[in-house]
């Protein structure tokens, strides 16, 4: 089965700090997404990571950034986390093709206060 | 560009009722289609998945057939327990990398 770990359930940062989400595959995909998931808006794309080294913006990328330096590991960076950021985060990866569904981790709570 | 529409929640039935959450799509291809399942405190899990018009995916009960002439995943199950309460992801893949969800469907499911 695969596998996507995120390294925290919980997290309450405070206006201003930088934040970093990380994220960790263990079934070599290629392609890893961040999605922010808030009442009434479902899940929205930050960001996805097709390739090491490579990214692409989402629908809302603003206020955010990506790092992926290894296949495995996709990082989402706060730079200055602000209070309408307090949302859930959800890391996903998938293998190429049409067909192949999204795998997703158990999703990070983050409030900012 | 494509785009997922769920039937607005919360959907609340007793335990052993007939469960249907409407799902319709607009794509520009022949796209794949998925239901995931969040549980409280979880992240999604795909459900089922269903590649080409007729083919009906199906896993724990639930059941649904790509429609291509209606463009529809509606998503079945013939006796719901307390244990499917949670919110239901319709979604399409379509080309690219990215998936398009719908904005989820919380279902209840009481004694």
């Amino acid at each position: 089965d695969v596998k996507v770990t995120q390294s925290s359930r919980y997290l309450v940062k405070r206006t201003g700090e930088k934040v970093f989400l990380e994220c960790v595959q263990d079934m070599d995909h290629e392609n890893m997404f961040w999605y922010r998931q808030d009442p009434g808006l479902g899940l929205r794309l930050i960001y996805f990571s097709y390739d090491v080294k490579m990214k692409e913006k989402g629908d809302i990328p603003e206020g955010y950034s990506v790092s992926r330096e290894k296949k495995e590991r996709f990082s989402l960076i706060l730079e200055s986390a602000s209070t309408n950021q307090t949302s859930m985060y959800l890391c996903a990866s998938r293998a190429p093709g049409n067909n192949s569904p999204l795998h997703f981790g158990n999703g990070t709570r983050l409030t900012v206060t | 560009g494509n785009s997922v529409t769920q039937m607005e929640g919360p959907v609340t039935l007793s335990e052993e009722a007939f469960l249907t959450i409407n799902c319709t799509y607009t794509a520009t291809g022949y796209p794949s289609l998925f239901w995931y399942v969040q549980y409280p405190g979880e992240g999604l899990q795909l459900l089922l998945k269903a590649t080409k018009a007729d083919d009906k995916g199906s896993n724990k009960g639930f059941e649904a057939t790509y429609r291509k002439e209606t463009t529809s995943f509606h998503l079945e199950k013939g006796s719901v327990q307390v244990s499917d309460s949670a919110v239901y992801f319709c979604a399409l893949s379509d080309r690219g990398n990215k998936l398009t969800f719908g904005t989820g469907t919380q279902l209840k499911v009481e004694l």
